[in-house]
């Protein structure tokens, strides 16, 4: 079974479309994560949602915002995407607090192509 | 802000040779991440380390936390082809639900 799943796995589009990436994890943590991933294979974290809260929120866009429906969903929304946005797009979870616990475990990745 | 400094980014050795790969961090942390990640795949979890001197390893990979000095090292020994992927480190200094600062990753080639 996938611990941690994301959907689609690859996501073309043109710039100024909105778009959705979602993100489903059966681990039953509290905390899910989104990572972007550029060209140059730098990660760098966007947001952390803790049991339906935002967490941080690392200077991203306000064109990008998480939603959660649930503790084992965390959805990204784009409006407006830019040739900028091109990236993949790493989903994350965790269970903080607990010694050996606390390990990331990463989705799949979504590799979002803006043209 | 914290920052996670890896060197080298780009290691090119042949099988069987030892090499060590380090990650330096800015700020005072207790729990450091290494991670694999494979051409066009997502990242794997290699060692978790949550204290001072602590030492992981699992099969040709070791990894080791100085806490004081905040670095920790990776190191391959007599490096078979199979290991050939890009490792990050990553340092979560929230102590809870914050995200991981990664490295800017090695990329390892490992020649026959």
């Amino acid at each position: 079974d996938t611990a941690v799943s994301q959907t689609p796995k690859y996501l073309v589009t043109q710039m100024g479309n909105d778009k959705s990436i979602k993100c489903e994890q059966n681990l039953g943590h509290d905390t899910m994560y989104w990572y972007k991933q550029d060209s140059k294979k730098f990660l760098k974290i966007m947001f952390s949602y803790n049991n339906k809260e935002l967490i941080i929120n690392e200077t991203v866009p306000n064109r990008f915002s998480p939603k959660s429906p649930d503790k084992a969903h965390l959805n990204l929304h784009i409006n407006s995407l830019e040739l900028g946005d091109s990236a993949v797009y790493f989903c994350a979870s965790s269970q903080p607090g607990g010694v050996g616990t606390d390990t990331q475990y990463f989705g799949p990745g979504t590799r979002l192509t803006v043209l | 802000e914290l920052k996670v400094e890896q060197n080298p980014l780009f290691l090119s050795m042949q099988e069987g040779k030892n090499y060590t790969i380090y990650c330096n961090y800015s700020t005072t942390s207790d729990r450091l991440y290494w991670y694999r990640q494979d051409p066009g795949k997502s990242l794997e979890s290699l060692f978790v380390l949550l204290s001072n001197g602590a030492v992981k390893q699992e099969g040709r990979l070791m990894a080791s936390l100085d806490t004081k000095a905040r670095l920790s090292t990776l190191h391959i020994t007599a490096a078979v082809h199979d290991l050939s992927a890009t490792y990050f480190c990553a340092v979560d200094s929230g102590g809870g639900a914050d995200g991981l600062t990664f490295g800017k990753g090695t990329h390892l080639i490992i020649q026959p």
